[in-house]
């Protein structure tokens, strides 16, 4: 079964709002990684978080790992139309030799 | 510097028909993992390869699936007798070290079974 979960599978927001994608995890992952997938391309690695707590920012895109590494969220600040595509996380449960379980994703929409 | 390779990028085939996907890693990787996504959903394990070896299959179907990667050449996934229900994007990631971290992913294979 889904072992990653993914909320929203959807959001459409105005240019210039703000957007959050949550993802849960029913165990404890080594590490959780962001990918963003444009409609019809691949996914495209973001970023990875390791630490217990960890916040990494790259310019408008806020991310956080929980503190009991199960959770994970992307905000991104004032999107723009260039942020349109689908972003997935994805977990690696440490046991697995680099098996990633991947979210649903979250479609964004931005209309602008 | 080239990317993950991926051939063909779109291919249909005829319920019953064999599909061969192909995916050839960045240089200096020799760990390839496959993923399918089917539409509206996120990407699902099916098997990490080496050079020679399969390391984990679990996450492919037993019957009429089956993947390679060869000393030479590019890593293979076979689908035989393909039925509706593979259609799919089959994508292809590698790796330099055989962990999660950054796996670069080909531009996908498009599979469609009429």
């Amino acid at each position: 079964g889904q072992q990653v979960m993914q909320i929203p599978q959807y959001q459409h927001v105005q240019e210039g709002e703000d957007f959050t994608t949550y993802c849960n995890s029913s165990t404890t992952l080594s590490n959780i990684q962001w990918y963003k997938q444009r409609p019809g391309g691949h996914p495209v690695f973001l970023i990875q978080l390791v630490k217990s707590g960890e916040v990494k920012k790259q310019k408008r895109l806020t991310f956080q790992f929980g503190e009991a590494k199960k959770n994970s969220s992307l905000h991104i600040t004032a999107t723009q139309t260039t942020d349109v595509g689908t972003y997935f996380c994805a977990g690696d449960r440490g046991s697995t030799l680099g098996r990633l379980y991947f979210g649903r994703g979250t479609q964004l929409t931005v209309w602008p | 510097n080239a990317g993950v390779m991926q051939n063909p990028r779109h291919l249909v085939r005829r319920r019953g028909q064999e599909a061969r996907l192909r995916c050839s890693p960045m240089k200096g990787h020799s760990h390839v993992y496959w993923y399918r996504q089917l539409p509206e959903e996120g990407l699902k394990f099916m098997v990490y390869l080496q050079k020679e070896n399969i390391i984990d299959e679990s996450g492919m179907p037993k019957e009429r699936f089956s993947a390679e990667f060869p000393k030479e050449g590019p890593s293979i996934l076979r689908i035989q007798q393909v039925v509706r229900g593979d259609s799919a994007a089959y994508f292809c990631a590698s790796s330099q070290t055989g962990t999660s971290y950054e796996q670069y992913f080909g531009p996908g294979t498009r599979l469609t079974v009429t």
